[in-house]
């Protein structure tokens, strides 16, 4: 079984300046989360989409920050100006409807430099 | 809401030593627990979990833990560590009841295995 899938890396950016991540979960997990790691800390949840429908994003700063899931597959987290404290691992994770019983599965996650 | 609270932020131990790293947890409903490891520049991987059922879980790689759900904890624990078990680890927590629940996590725990 494939994985989930991250696009890119790692990216470094100058401030103010704009930036996407990508996200190919595994196939058949309706449910989709984006979890953004601040080095030292625990991920932290910013968006979770079940299908292409937004469940929860109660934690996403909607002034600079924007996600969406077309077709309930790959995912996109656009980050548009970039502040220094958006440094972080940007990590995605997918799972079947019904999340905990059935397990999440993490990408590998694209760490982002802010400078 | 959802916390869960790791007491130590790091473990230092010798090598096939036993370790024990600690985890509590608030909610409100009833839970899933997992233990996730992360390794330098990776993603998370499952340990273990705790759906239902024995309060002894045993994981991947000789990792167990036990759910108190009277103290609320959920304690990570390996007899005999090796060098390869440095990682950071993290305690999470789902609600056992949602539909499409999303993970909490902890703050981490560094774990560091010396000779």
């Amino acid at each position: 079984e494939a994985g989930v899938a991250q696009s890119p890396r790692y990216k470094i950016i100058e401030k103010r300046q704009s930036v996407a991540f990508w996200c190919n979960p595994i196939s058949g997990h309706a449910t989709l989360y984006w979890y953004q790691q601040i080095l030292g800390q625990g991920p932290k949840l910013l968006i979770q989409f079940q299908n292409n429908g937004v469940v929860d994003d109660s934690q996403l700063p909607k002034d600079r920050f924007s996600a969406e899931r077309l077709k309930g597959v790959d995912s996109t987290l656009k980050i548009q100006p970039a502040k220094l404290e958006d440094s972080a691992v940007y990590l995605c994770a997918s799972s079947f409807a019904g999340g905990g019983h059935y397990g999440y599965t993490f990408g590998s996650g694209t760490r982002l430099t802010v400078v | 809401a959802q916390s869960v609270t790791q007491l130590d932020s790091q473990v230092p131990v010798f090598e096939e030593a036993p370790v024990e790293l600690r985890c509590n947890y608030s909610s409100s409903v009833s839970v899933y627990l997992f233990w996730y490891v992360q390794y330098p520049n990776q993603g998370l991987q499952l340990l273990l979990k705790y759906l239902s059922g024995s309060t002894l879980v045993k994981g991947i790689n000789g990792f167990e833990a036990e759910f108190n759900k009277s103290q609320t904890s959920f304690h990570l624990r390996k007899p005999s560590v090796h060098i390869s078990d440095t990682a950071e680890y993290f305690c999470a927590v789902s609600d056992a009841g949602g539909t499409a629940s999303k993970l909490t996590f902890g703050t981490g725990t560094r774990l560091q295995v010396t000779l």
